[in-house]
């Protein structure tokens, strides 16, 4: 069975704070992704990567950014937590090939106050 | 951006009852996916149909897909409890996958 993890479920931060979310995958899965989700809106996605070191903006990079030191884990980084990042997070991977399966992480249900 | 589109955003259903919700998207695509989630088990993949597919099934699931329409449809026949849950429809775009906002599905004992 596929597993993806999340470091945290529930996080409270306070405006201005430095926020780590990771997320670690077994499948040896060359693609990862951070989505967030909000009512009404679907996911949107932050970043993925598709390699080691590797990483591109999705539709909402502003305010993040990422980081892929090992394969297995894909870490999101608030560098200035605001409250309009409050939202659920959630991290996903999926094989090198377009538009396969992904497979999801909990999620992380970050709240900025 | 978002591509797709379901409808309704919400439909509530007696078990035992079918239960057929749609998506619309935009663009061409590669092909389409329909996730199912729940607070118990978080966003989790039911069935992938390629463009050049018309109907797929995975068990009590439906899926077709008609391009010249760009537009899908998900049937849930004979609902259970479990099913209740948010549905989402995700069309892939180079390696991406681009979302819909849901729909909100009700199963009522």
């Amino acid at each position: 069975d596929v597993k993806v993890t999340q470091s945290s479920r529930y996080l409270v931060k306070r405006t201005g704070e430095k926020v780590f979310l990771e997320c670690v995958q077994d499948m040896d899965h060359e693609n990862m992704f951070w989505y967030r989700q909000d009512p009404g809106l679907g996911l949107r996605l932050i970043y993925f990567s598709y390699d080691v070191k590797m990483k591109e903006k999705g539709d909402i990079p502003e305010g993040y950014s990422v980081s892929r030191e090992k394969k297995e884990r894909f870490s999101l980084i608030l560098e200035s937590a605001s409250t309009n990042q409050t939202s659920m997070y959630l991290c996903a991977s999926s094989f090198w090939t377009s538009g396969s399966e992904q497979y999801f992480g909990p999620g992380t249900r970050l709240t900025v106050t | 951006s978002q591509q797709g589109e379901e409808d309704p955003q919400a439909l509530s259903i007696q078990e035992g009852e079918n239960a057929t919700m749609n998506c619309s998207y935009k663009t061409s695509i590669n092909n389409l996916q329909w996730y199912r989630q729940n607070s118990g088990r978080g966003l989790v993949h039911l069935i992938l149909i390629r463009s050049n597919e018309r109907e797929k099934h995975s068990g009590r699931l439906r899926v077709t897909l008609d391009t010249s329409k760009k537009s899908s449809s998900l049937l849930i026949t004979a609902s259970r409890a479990a099913d209740t849950a948010s549905y989402f429809c995700a069309t892939t775009s180079n390696y991406q996958l681009i979302w819909g906002a849901g729909t909100k599905l009700i199963i009522k004992p």
